[in-house]
């Protein structure tokens, strides 16, 4: 049981590069979250998917498109990078016994624009 | 909108000293409150979460957290901190605009224990 997993770990991209964040998740949760995290600011919300097959915006979602592509995986790609996308990005999934429920995080990944 | 502040950004505190980190909460209805810890290089864990109840909720690593209606506040304690608690952490309070579905969190205090 791995629970959230992300790949990559660690990403160099230059300014216009695109690239896709993994998601993936074993514990058969419904919902599914992508935030970034910047210094001073916490987390923010970038994405959710309730279900799969749906997907919402979250706080922070300029610049940025998910797929849910089944109830496991849940992407989130950058078309176009830009600095101000240097964060550290965190995939987490929750468990659906409201009010029970809780969200697992990923290790997350470390991305870097120049 | 649900809202919660850590008003601190750091916590300095000695080995075997009680530690408090604090959270105040803005939410209409009941509050549903979380507390989450993160190690450096690693992602958000779960600590223990106020639903209802007891006001005195016991977590994990030996954390517990008071919530106080009157005071809106929701702060984190250990009787006696280790130095690997050092860390992040993180109060969380769910969204109730949104279904419960989001969680919206505070922007970290960080606990640095000294030996």
């Amino acid at each position: 049981n791995a629970g959230v997993t992300q790949t990559p770990k660690f990403q160099v991209l230059k300014t216009g590069q695109s690239m896709t964040l993994q998601c993936a998740q074993d514990m058969n949760h419904n919902s599914m979250y992508w935030y970034r995290q910047d210094p001073g600011m916490g987390l923010r919300l970038i994405y959710y998917s309730a279900s799969e097959g749906t997907t919402d915006k979250g706080e922070v979602p300029n610049g940025y498109n998910v797929s849910r592509l089944n109830k496991r995986e849940f992407s989130l790609r950058l078309e176009s990078a830009a600095p101000s996308q240097t964060s550290v990005y965190f995939c987490a999934s929750r468990t659906d016994s409201f009010p029970s429920d809780t969200q697992y995080f990923g290790p997350g990944t470390r991305l870097t624009v120049l | 909108a649900q809202s919660v502040a850590q008003p601190e950004d750091q916590v300095n505190v000695a080995e075997g000293n009680p530690l408090t980190v604090k959270c105040t909460y803005s939410v209409s209805g009941n509050p549903y409150l979380f507390w989450y810890v993160q190690y450096p290089n690693r992602g958000l864990q779960f600590l223990l979460k106020y639903i209802t109840g007891d006001n005195l909720v016991k977590g994990s690593y030996g954390f517990e957290a008071e919530f106080n209606k009157s005071q809106t506040s929701f702060h984190l304690k250990k009787p006696s901190a280790l130095v690997s608690d050092s860390a992040l952490y993180f109060c969380a309070v769910r969204d109730q605009s949104t279904g419960f579905q989001k969680l919206v969190f505070g922007t970290g205090t960080r606990l640095l224990v000294s030996p």
